[in-house]
Formats: structure tokens, C-alpha cells, sequence
């Protein structure tokens, strides 16, 4: 069973802080992604990564970064964290195929004040 | 531009069958994958159409025109566990890759 862990199930930090959101998959897949889920606005692709060291912006990169160094870890960064950047943060990973579901990790509600 | 729609809110009884709409807008389109979300819980996976037609799994069946660009979820034999979001998500291309673009959901509610 495919399993995607996020580090921390709940976060508070204050504004301006720099933030990480970890992500690691256990079943060597290629593709990694993180959104962000708010009411009303569904799940919206910050950003996703098809390689090791490779990364494409989704629909809503501003204020974000990642990073991929190994295969199986996917980083969210929040370089100075906004009060509008409180969210539900949701990692997903699946193998390089058109058709392959994306498995999700339970995850990262995160509250900056 | 590019635009989903789905409604926000469907609510119907136990053993009844329901029908979410997903109409979209998008360049690039491969196929509409669909999406389950029990509150607290993370999305899973329910189907994924690349080609027009209908495709049974079980009591869900999705169904896809590409020439609509229209697609919808059916659900028979309700149970009250159905009770949950569902997203429609196309997968479009992006730069050199594709990736999965989530509707803003469907909430069902099933009554007894």
C-alpha cells in the first residue's frame, strides 16, 4: 500500500517566519505535488515535481518553493509566511502514467498569525 | 482561459442514485479523473476517463464527452458512507509535463 507521509498534521507559525512543509513517499514514484485545499476553492496545485531536482509552478506558486533532492522527498517552503497562506497543505504523489491516481497524505493544516 | 464547474452541493436518500455534473474549459485536456474526500480525511481516487464513454467500477460510474468537454459521476445504491466531497479533475498539459486540476467539489449529503 502506497503510503505519503507529511511531517506534521498541524502547524502554527507567525508571520514572516520561514516554514517547511515536508512530504516523503515510500513507493518510488516519480511524480510529487503539493496544493493547498480551502473552502469553496477546492484544491488548488502550487507546485509539482517530475524528477529528482526537477520542478514545474502550478496555478499559484507566488509565495512558495520546493525542493526535491531525493526521489521520495517533496519540500514545501513558505520563504516569509502570510497571514493568507493559512491552509490546509495536501501532498500527493503517483508513478509517471496518465492514468495512475494520485495518493494523498493526510495533511498539513497550517495557521500563521 | 480555463474553467470548471461543478455544484456545490447535491443531497439525496439512501438507496436513491445521484448524478454530479462536471462541465469544463481547458486547452491541452487528456482525460477527467474523479475524486473522494470524507471530511478530515485526504482525497482517494475513483476514475479516470481518457476516452468518451462510460466506465463502471462497482455502484460509481463516470463518464466522459470530449466533444461536450463534459463529464459526470454516478453513484447508485447510495449508502450513507457516500456521504462526501467529490472532485472532478481534468489532467491538462503543463510546460513540459500534465497535471490534475481540482473543481471546487461536490458535497453530498445522503440522507436515510
Amino acid at each position: 500500500d502506497v503510503k505519503v507521509t507529511q511531517s506534521s498534521r498541524y502547524l502554527v507559525k507567525r508571520t514572516g517566519e520561514k516554514v517547511f512543509l515536508e512530504c516523503v513517499q515510500d513507493m518510488d514514484h516519480e511524480n510529487m505535488f503539493w496544493y493547498r485545499q480551502d473552502p469553496g476553492l477546492g484544491l488548488r496545485l502550487i507546485y509539482f515535481s517530475y524528477d529528482v531536482k526537477m520542478k514545474e509552478k502550478g496555478d499559484i506558486p507566488e509565495g512558495y518553493s520546493v525542493s526535491r533532492e531525493k526521489k521520495e522527498r517533496f519540500s514545501l517552503i513558505l520563504e516569509s509566511a502570510s497571514t493568507n497562506q493559512t491552509s490546509m497543505y495536501l501532498c500527493a504523489s503517483s508513478v509517471l502514467s496518465d492514468n495512475s491516481p494520485l495518493h494523498f497524505g493526510n495533511g498539513t493544516r497550517l495557521t500563521v498569525t | 482561459g480555463q474553467s470548471l464547474e461543478q455544484p456545490s452541493e447535491v443531497t439525496a436518500v439512501e438507496g436513491a442514485i445521484v448524478q454530479i455534473n462536471c462541465t469544463y474549459q481547458t486547452s491541452g485536456f487528456y482525460g477527467l479523473s474523479w475524486y473522494q474526500q470524507h471530511d478530515g480525511g485526504a482525497p482517494t481516487f475513483l476514475s479516470y476517463n481518457a476516452l468518451d464513454g462510460l466506465e463502471e467500477t462497482g455502484r460509481f460510474s463516470s463518464f466522459l464527452s470530449r466533444s461536450d468537454s463534459y463529464g459526470y459521476l454516478l453513484l447508485q445504491e447510495l449508502q450513507m458512507k457516500d456521504s462526501a466531497s467529490y472532485f472532478c479533475a481534468p489532467l491538462i498539459s503543463s510546460g513540459s509535463a500534465r497535471q490534475l486540476t481540482f473543481g471546487s467539489g461536490t458535497q453530498l449529503t445522503v440522507l436515510p
